[in-house]
């Protein structure tokens, strides 16, 4: 079971709005950067997010982060069938002194 | 433009050690710069194995650093990991990313396209 929970699969229909959400605890969410990836079917993952809610240069605004506590979401506006995707969240544990990533949650575009 | 991409073998017997390399190019192990690990196993999540930085800084993952190893070799601008003492459940693809220290740990920006490794005698 991972240290960081997200729901296993969420759906929206295009132009929706989804969330994701990643719930951890003081020694992983509660002090360190959040992180959210996606992976298409057979490609590399890709970073959306960094330190919490910053996006990276190329990753649509349509992609936006927030924390706040021990827990954290990704929420994507304008749903589109080229979201479909798994999506993960990563952070550091200081109890456990390493990276965590969540379980993942696939995305469905339905 | 950073590209990173994974090479070694993708069969390996159980009990057998397997080394895979990460040849990158479009930037260099210097200040602030590291490479990490992460595979993904059939079906399940992503998970995190280990890193190095430009200043031989590494971390690696509690329940694996027993068997982990990573190396760089800033000459040829490759990044080394061992894992020994294979078993099936390691079977999976393995990636390796660019990371930056400042942005913290669990920051990768750029990825390679993963190698798959299967264990199974």
């Amino acid at each position: 079971q991972s240290v960081l929970a997200q729901p296993p699969s969420a759906s929206g229909t295009p132009g929706q709005r989804v969330t994701i959400s990643c719930s951890g605890s003081s020694s992983n969410i509660g002090t360190n950067f959040l992180y959210w990836y996606q992976l298409l079917p057979g490609t590399a993952p890709k970073l959306l997010i960094y330190r919490n809610n910053q996006r990276p240069s190329g990753v649509p605004d349509r992609f936006s982060g927030s924390r706040s506590g021990t827990s954290a979401s990704l929420a994507i506006s304008g749903l589109r069938s080229e979201d479909e995707a798994d999506y993960y969240c990563a952070t550091w544990d200081d109890g456990l002194r390493g990276v965590v990533f969540g379980g993942g949650t696939k995305l469905t575009v339905l | 433009q950073i590209t990173l991409k994974e090479s070694g073998p993708t069969l390996v017997k159980p009990t057998q050690t397997l080394a895979l390399t990460c040849t990158f190019s479009g930037f260099s192990l210097t200040s602030g710069v590291g490479v990490g690990w992460v595979r993904q196993p059939p079906g399940k999540a992503l998970e995190w194995l280990g890193l190095i930085f430009w200043n031989d800084d590494f971390r690696y993952s509690p329940s694996l650093k027993s068997r982990l190893t990573i190396t760089k070799d800033t000459s040829k601008n490759q990044v080394v990991l061992t894992m020994t003492n294979m078993v099936p459940v390691d079977t999976g693809t393995y990636f390796c990313a660019h990371t930056r220290y400042t942005y913290g740990f669990g920051y990768f920006d750029n990825w390679g396209q993963g190698t798959p490794v299967t264990v199974s005698s």
